[in-house]
């Protein structure tokens, strides 16, 4: 079963603006990241969160976790057309040799030129 | 780097048929994914290997598919006997964990599998 559920579902947005994206989840996760497909492509990796830390920013990108809620944000600010894509979150729980992955359903998110 | 590849992109196959997926993960990468995109289901984990031996398998939904990593440079998923609820796109993926410095798992493009 997916650990991660995104919301929304789909959001459509005119350049410029903000998107913001969260993620749910289920159990006690070692880290969460968050990937993006384009149609036809594989996932591409945008940044990753551990379960010590609260915010971390790459570019335009700014992600939240808050553990006691077990809930992540996604927030791309600036918005491009390129942006349009499926963005999905992945909780990610490591022991031992043991390294997991688990992904949500994603958010489909399309940018307005 | 090449990144990942996989091949074939694109397989057509009549049910029952064998069908074999082929991966090359990133040079050094000591571990290797196997999933399986839908979308009824999304993406699911189907099994993983660490240093070439298979860690969880649990993901593998049954005796049909099975998956081979004869070594660092080469891995396979097979199908046989194929049907056609196994139409999806299947990524293969690489990730070094180096100490845990690195949790980033890299994709191929996928193979895009249609069983009629």
């Amino acid at each position: 079963s997916q650990q991660g559920e995104e919301d929304p579902q789909a959001l459509s947005i005119q350049e410029g603006e903000n998107a913001t994206m969260n993620c749910s989840y289920k159990t006690s996760i070692n880290n969460l990241q968050w990937y993006r497909q384009n149609s036809g492509r594989g996932l591409v990796h945008l940044i990753l969160i551990r379960s010590n830390e609260r915010e971390k920013h790459s570019g335009r990108l700014r992600v939240t976790l808050d553990t006691s809620k077990k809930s992540s944000s996604l927030l791309i600010t600036a918005s491009r057309a390129a942006d349009t894509a499926s963005y999905f979150c992945a909780t990610g729980i490591s022991s031992g040799s043991a390294r997991q992955l688990t992904f949500g359903s994603g958010t489909q998110l399309t940018v307005l030129p | 780097d090449a990144g990942v590849i996989q091949s074939p992109r694109h397989e057509v196959t009549e049910m029952g048929q064998e069908v074999t997926l082929r991966c090359k993960p990133i040079s050094g990468h000591d571990y290797l994914f196997w999933y399986r995109q839908t979308m009824m289901r999304g993406l699911e984990l189907l099994i993983y290997f660490n240093n070439n031996v298979p860690i969880d398998d649990s993901g593998m939904p049954e005796d049909r598919f099975s998956a081979k990593m004869p070594n660092a440079s080469f891995s396979t998923l097979k199908i046989q006997p194929s049907e056609p609820r196994d139409s999806a796109v299947y990524f293969c993926a690489s990730s070094f964990y180096d100490r845990g410095r690195d949790e980033t798992q890299y994709f191929g493009p996928g193979t895009r599998l249609l069983v009629l």
